[in-house]
């Protein structure tokens, strides 16, 4: 049972266009989402989180909205640079439940 | 500060051999954990800790176990290696306090990638 839904295993954009990431959950009780990018051998690193209170927040290029009733949240990155090609991760926690990890997304930025 | 490290960074086991995966880090965090990642597949958390000697499973326990004797170190034991084993192990490590629980942002180690034959 996937709680965390990451439907698109890859996208690809090009250099200066707007990328757009998607994430679904299903558990009602999540309050606090995230999300990590990871390179290639490497670990995961933190980009940017939102709590249920909020609806977006923003750090420079990087913007992630919630839309609580369609349990759903995306991560834009404007513009989109060939530095940010990489695997994005959404995770999602309850009150004092660890993370929930989705199953990424590989963002390739063309060119 | 170097963060939270990992050893070894490859490996490879016999099935039914045994090893333990080292992760410490340099940063005070009360939270440690251990996640591993299959192939296309998001991170699954074994095992947590949310101070010494206070350690809890995570989703996918079975086959591992940990200790935490000290707030640096995390490590993780592999009894008895199986092929289902095979994967990448992530140690992390996070500063929580009071309700926030296991909120603080995860700073993750580089890996161990473990093959078992």
């Amino acid at each position: 049972d996937q709680q965390v839904k990451q439907n698109s295993p890859s996208l690809s954009v090009q250099e200066g266009r707007i990328s757009i990431l998607n994430c679904d959950y299903t558990n009602s009780m999540f309050d606090y989402f995230l999300w990590y990018k990871k390179y290639p051998a490497e670990g995961p690193t933190f980009l940017i989180s939102i709590s249920s209170i909020k609806d977006k927040n923003e750090d420079g290029r990087f913007t992630v909205f919630l839309n609580k009733s369609a349990k759903h949240l995306s991560l834009h990155i404007v513009p989109s640079q060939p530095g940010d090609s990489a695997v994005y991760f959404c995770a999602a926690s309850a009150p004092n439940t660890p993370l929930v990890f989705g199953k990424g997304t590989r963002l390739s930025v063309i060119a | 500060n170097a963060g939270v490290t990992q050893t070894p960074k490859f490996r490879i086991l016999k099935i039914g051999q045994s090893m333990t995966l080292q992760c410490a880090q340099d940063m005070n965090h009360n939270y440690m954990y251990w996640y591993r990642q299959d192939p296309g597949m998001g991170l699954k958390l074994i095992y947590y800790s949310v101070g010494a000697g206070i350690t809890d499973k995570g989703e996918v326990p079975n086959g591992y176990n940990v200790s935490r004797s000290t707030t640096e170190d995390f490590p993780l034991r592999l009894e008895l290696a199986a092929p289902s084993q095979t994967s990448v192990y992530f140690c992390a490590s996070s500063y929580s306090s009071g309700l926030a629980g296991g909120r603080g942002t995860q700073y993750f180690g580089p890996g161990t990638r473990l093959l078992v034959l």
